[in-house]
Formats: structure tokens, C-alpha cells, sequence
């Protein structure tokens, strides 16, 4: 099957600072990517759609000036945290899709858990 | 995108057949129906899909009725290694698929 790998797989980091997330489809072309949070014991929150070449698309409630997306090619999207506060600790995963998307098969990055201290 | 409901969980020993019903009445016709794994600390896992009737691959069953408002994933003879938050969806045909709660599913020895 498809591959989706991200990185970094975990990261600490200070509040007031910003992290980055890759996203990367690595045996086929993405020109959509989606991005997850996931907390404790909860379920898959869609956060944004990355589109390649465009701005993203964000679901109510996900500001976009806070989690900012990048889409620059189409196997790389990536999510910045900016001025990270201890309530973006979160488990944050990536999606892509390999055959289209009419069919709402999606291929999962490995998550990345990031912690702010 | 449909709304799903399953059951928050299940129990089940090693080497039982499990089958986890899904409830999605207001799926659109053109909405596949897709099931996901999901261990911790972990992304989720692509099990099975289907439109209608049943498809059937080398980890799982999926039995979808003619009127599609509900499906059944069947897991045969689970291991401990099952253990795990199995996710129904229906649609994402622009792939933005929304997550409903899940079944966790604990295999006992």
C-alpha cells in the first residue's frame, strides 16, 4: 500500500515557540493532504484540508493564523505551531489519499506528539 | 458525510470471531463505506472498504446490506494483537473524512 511518513515523530518544545510537522507521501503524488489532532483517549479531529499550489481549507474552530499549512509540492505538506501553548499538546496526523479521492481511501502518517512545555 | 454510531466497546477472547455493527442511515448514494484500525500513538490503519454486499480480504469481512444503512466488519479468529479502536466511515469522497468515536475492541487470553 501507499506510504505516508511525518517527522518528527515526537517533539518538546518551549510555549511561545513554533514547530513544524512534515507530511510526506512517499511513493505516489498528493495534491490533497489532510491533517488530524487527536487527543487522550478521544478521536480524529480534522483540523484542515492542504491543498497543493493553494491556500488550505480549515474546519470552523481551527485558526488558521495559529496552525499554519503548507502544501509547496506534491508529495510535502507541512503544519506549523505557531507560538505554542500547552494546550496544542496534541497527537497531530496526516493523510493522503493515493487513487483520487472518490473512493475515501486515506493512507496515515505515523502521528507526530508534540509537547509544550 | 454520514454520521456513523458504534458501540463505545467490545470484549472478545483470543481465536472468537468479532463482528462490529455500524449504523450510518444517512449516507449518500454515492459514499463508500471504510473501516480503519487504530492502535495508540499510532495513525490509523486501513482494514476494508466496500459499497454494497459483502467484500472480503485477507484480514477482515465486511457484510453492507441493500439498503446500506448499516455495516458489519467481522474480524476472524482475533489475537491479541487486535486490540484496538476500529473506526467506521461513510463518504470522504473529497476525502476529508470525519471520525466518529469508535469501538475499542480488548482481546482477552
Amino acid at each position: 500500500g501507499a506510504v505516508v511518513s511525518q517527522h518528527p515523530s515526537r517533539v518538546i518544545c518551549k510555549s511561545g515557540t513554533s514547530v513544524k510537522i512534515e507530511c510526506r507521501s512517499l511513493d505516489f503524488q498528493a495534491t490533497t493532504m489532510f491533517w488530524y489532532r487527536q487527543f487522550p483517549k478521544k478521536s480524529l479531529m480534522l483540523m484542515a484540508t492542504s491543498n497543493e499550489g493553494s491556500k488550505a481549507t480549515y474546519e470552523q474552530g481551527v485558526e488558521k493564523d495559529k496552525f499554519l499549512i503548507n502544501h509547496a509540492s506534491l508529495t510535502l505538506s507541512t503544519l506549523t505551531v505557531t507560538s505554542a501553548h500547552p494546550e496544542d499538546s496534541s497527537f497531530y496526523i496526516c493523510s493522503a489519499p493515493d487513487r483520487g479521492l472518490s473512493t475515501g481511501e486515506l493512507f496515515f502518517g505515523e502521528g507526530s506528539r508534540l509537547t509544550v512545555l | 458525510l454520514a454520521k456513523t454510531t458504534q458501540p463505545i466497546s467490545m470484549d472478545s477472547y483470543e481465536g472468537q470471531e468479532v463482528n462490529i455493527t455500524c449504523s450510518h442511515n444517512n449516507i449518500a448514494t454515492n459514499d463508500y463505506i471504510t473501516w480503519y484500525q487504530q492502535f495508540p500513538s499510532q495513525g490509523p490503519r486501513f482494514i476494508i472498504q466496500g459499497y454494497k454486499t459483502k467484500v472480503t480480504n485477507e484480514v477482515a469481512s465486511l457484510f453492507i446490506p441493500a439498503d446500506r444503512k448499516s455495516s458489519t466488519l467481522s474480524l476472524p479468529r482475533v489475537s491479541l494483537s487486535d486490540t484496538a479502536v476500529y473506526y467506521c466511515l461513510g463518504g470522504g469522497s473529497q476525502g476529508n473524512l470525519i471520525f466518529g468515536k469508535g469501538t475499542k475492541l480488548s482481546v482477552k487470553p
